[in-house]
């Protein structure tokens, strides 16, 4: 299995602001994802962090607002800018292995935006 | 892409076994099933997937119909620790691993 870590795990924002959110993968991963879990809801996906290129985002999602980077195999960013309270989420990280057919996601980060 | 139907919330006893149903009517022939759930304030965890054939696991056992239409997870004999919002999804295959997740089903194992 991937073991996936997230950072920070909780923060509070003040509106207009910017926050990055990292994680790190304790192993090569094929593909890496980014979701977004609003209060009481199911997952969403934002996007997914392609390696060297840009991301490709679902739809609804854009690069302005939630830009993405993705330098190596183990290591991603999100980037929640311009934040308003409908923001407040849990933001999730996801992986795919190449040896492994499940998803693993990472403890996710909870943002408050007031 | 296929939708799954599932009970909003379920309860059950400690001890015993714990059926979660989910329907997929629109499966087609090459959708897995997967089960994944989310313990309170923690990132999904996977449980198990199948594609036709029952399969079992440490964690649960995975029911198909014949017909592929619905599925049931058993766990075998519920915790309190298993306590959570259960996740049935049909894999889409060849779009970037995509998962469509849907309301899911919240399971309270009561003492």
């Amino acid at each position: 299995s991937a073991v996936i870590s997230q950072k920070p795990s909780r923060d509070i924002c003040q509106r207009g602001t910017s926050l990055t959110i990292q994680c790190q993968v304790d192993s090569q991963v094929t593909m890496m994802f980014w979701y977004r879990q609003q209060p009481g809801q199911s997952l969403t996906l934002i996007a997914t962090a392609n390696q060297g290129s840009e991301a490709t985002y679902e739809s609804g999602f854009v690069i302005d607002k939630f830009p993405i980077s993705r330098p190596n195999l183990t290591f991603s960013t999100l980037t929640v800018s311009n934040m308003s309270p409908e923001d407040s989420s849990i933001y999730l990280c996801s992986v795919r292995t190449a040896s492994y057919n499940e998803q693993f996601f990472g403890p996710g980060t909870r943002l408050t935006v007031l | 892409d296929a939708k799954t139907t599932q009970p909003p919330s379920m309860d059950c006893a400690e001890g015993r076994a714990a059926n979660l149903p989910c329907n997929h009517s629109t499966i087609s022939g090459n959708e897995y099933v997967y089960w994944y759930r989310q313990i309170h304030s923690q990132g999904p965890q996977y449980i198990i997937h199948g594609l036709k054939n029952n399969e079992t696991n440490e964690m649960a056992s995975l029911i198909i119909t014949e017909d592929r239409k619905s599925s049931t997870l058993i766990l075998p004999h519920a915790t309190l620790r298993d306590t959570a919002v259960y996740y049935c999804i049909v894999r889409v295959p060849y779009s970037n691993y995509q998962l469509i997740w849907g309301a899911g089903t919240k399971l309270i194992i009561k003492p």
